[in-house]
């Protein structure tokens, strides 16, 4: 089977950094996904790693380890906004996907 | 209409009724999805379609019945639910099934909120 580990929450202020990580076993491997979802609404579409490296869109980061499966998204210059859960999906022909990371930012 | 629409959007109901989730999708991708969410777990993969045929069913109970009567359209029919069948359910579309890379992107709709009495 899939097994896609995340931590369940994160808390950080406003400004600062988080990374969540994200560890996957799975049998086979097509990429790696991170969505973002805020509460009641539909997950988006945040980054995607196919390739060992990082990638970076503005504020966000994504790092893909394929030989440790290993992930992880980093949120930098963190805003309010940003508050909300972050979803980790391994594509093996169909998206698995972890139970989420609750990021909560204050002020 | 862009993207994925589901409707309705909220639904309550009582295990004896029987009640239909609808969503279309405006990006002209071959698959469709239904997922189940529930607080703390992860996304429930239920049923996936290729062009109109089922290409996956996991293991979801008979209460639950889904139809595509065209690549744009997925329907979930619901009947005699459980209360632990209280949950998101979100459709999603994507270019296609069983390749790599972002072929099989998902993009999601809103979702129906539902809750069983």
């Amino acid at each position: 089977g899939q097994n896609i580990d995340q931590p369940t929450e994160m808390t950080a202020t406003e400004g600062a950094i988080v990374q969540i990580n994200c560890t996957y076993q799975t049998s086979g491997f097509n990429g790696l996904f991170w969505y973002q979802q805020h509460a009641g609404e539909a997950p988006t579409f945040l980054s995607y790693n196919v390739l060992d490296g990082l990638e970076e869109k503005g504020r966000f980061s994504s790092f893909l380890s394929r030989s440790k499966g290993y992930s992880y998204l980093l949120l930098k210059e963190l805003q309010m906004k940003d508050s909300a859960s972050y979803l980790c999906a391994v594509n093996d022909y169909k998206l698995s996907f972890g139970a989420g990371t609750t990021v909560t930012v204050r002020a | 209409e862009t993207g994925v629409t589901q409707t309705p959007r909220h639904l309550v109901m009582g295990m004896t009724n029987k009640k239909s989730l609808k969503c279309e999708q405006h990006l002209g991708h071959n698959a469709m999805y239904w997922y189940k969410q529930s607080a703390k777990k992860p996304l429930e993969l239920m049923f996936v379609y290729s062009l109109e045929e089922r290409v996956e069913n996991n293991s979801v109970p008979s209460r639950f019945s889904p139809e595509c009567p065209n690549s744009s359209h997925l329907f979930l029919h619901l009947h005699t639910l459980q209360p632990e069948d209280s949950a998101l359910y979100l459709c999603a579309s994507s270019q296609g099934v069983l390749a790599g890379g972002r072929y099989n992107e998902q993009f999601f709709g809103p979702g129906t909120r539902l809750t069983v009495l």
